[in-house]
């Protein structure tokens, strides 16, 4: 297992066009994460998945963004209508269940939606 | 929702020079603390993972500590060097798991 793999690395793209990312876990790791991280700012959580079930998504997430975990294997994320605010990194990350457990992150996906 | 603060947000250091950021944390309803280096261009990863008040974690020359009750971490770097230069990250899980990360703070160690 090479760890925790994004697709693409970079991504530009024009106001109001569809994007989707693509994240894949280390294979026996149940949980997986979407961060997003802006310059200067920790990684601000989007939403997580037990599985293929989404346990939690982030209330300051637009209906724009949507994420799914088929299968409980990789996992996408997509942002319909982007906007130029959505510009950021993406970041992917894996980890077995328990809290006491390190999260294995992906190298990330840089969107800049010009 | 968890609050997680670290300070300072940015620090500038001499090569040998040994030095300490904080992470602030609610302290209720501890899980765990998990400290992480991101350096440029690379993927974050994980530098301890700590759970027990009074804990101290040792790896080479970055140590942290941890205190559950008043809800703060400190990670130390003795003797820092250039390749320490990155943005530190701590993070908090609540029961569920989900981590929140703070701000992060960035040494940057000129030679």
């Amino acid at each position: 297992d090479t760890g925790v793999s994004q697709d693409p690395r970079h991504k530009i793209t024009k106001r109001g066009q569809n994007v989707t990312f693509r994240c894949d876990p280390i294979s026996e790791h149940n949980r997986l994460y979407w961060y997003r991280q802006t310059l200067g700012q920790g990684p601000e959580f989007l939403t997580y998945f037990q599985n293929e079930a989404q346990l939690e998504k982030s209330r300051l997430l637009s209906d724009r963004f949507s994420a799914e975990r088929p299968k409980g294997s990789f996992s996408t994320l997509e942002i319909q209508r982007t906007e130029q605010g959505d510009s950021a990194m993406y970041l992917c990350a894996s980890s077995l269940r328990a809290v006491n457990t390190e999260a294995f992150f992906g190298q990330g996906t840089r969107l800049t939606v010009v | 929702i968890l609050n997680v603060e670290q300070s300072p947000q940015s620090l500038h250091v001499q090569e040998g020079d040994s030095t300490n950021f904080t992470c602030s944390f609610p302290s209720s309803n501890f899980y765990a603390l998990h400290w992480y280096r991101w350096e440029t261009a690379k993927s974050p990863e994980a530098l301890f993972v700590m759970t027990l008040n009074g804990d101290e974690k040792k790896k080479g020359r970055i140590s942290a500590t941890l205190n559950t009750k008043e809800g703060y971490s400190y990670l130390y770097i003795k003797g820092s060097q250039p390749e320490d230069s990155a943005t530190y990250l701590c993070a908090h899980p609540g029961n569920t798991g989900k981590l929140i990360f703070g701000q992060g703070t960035t040494l940057q160690v000129k030679p």
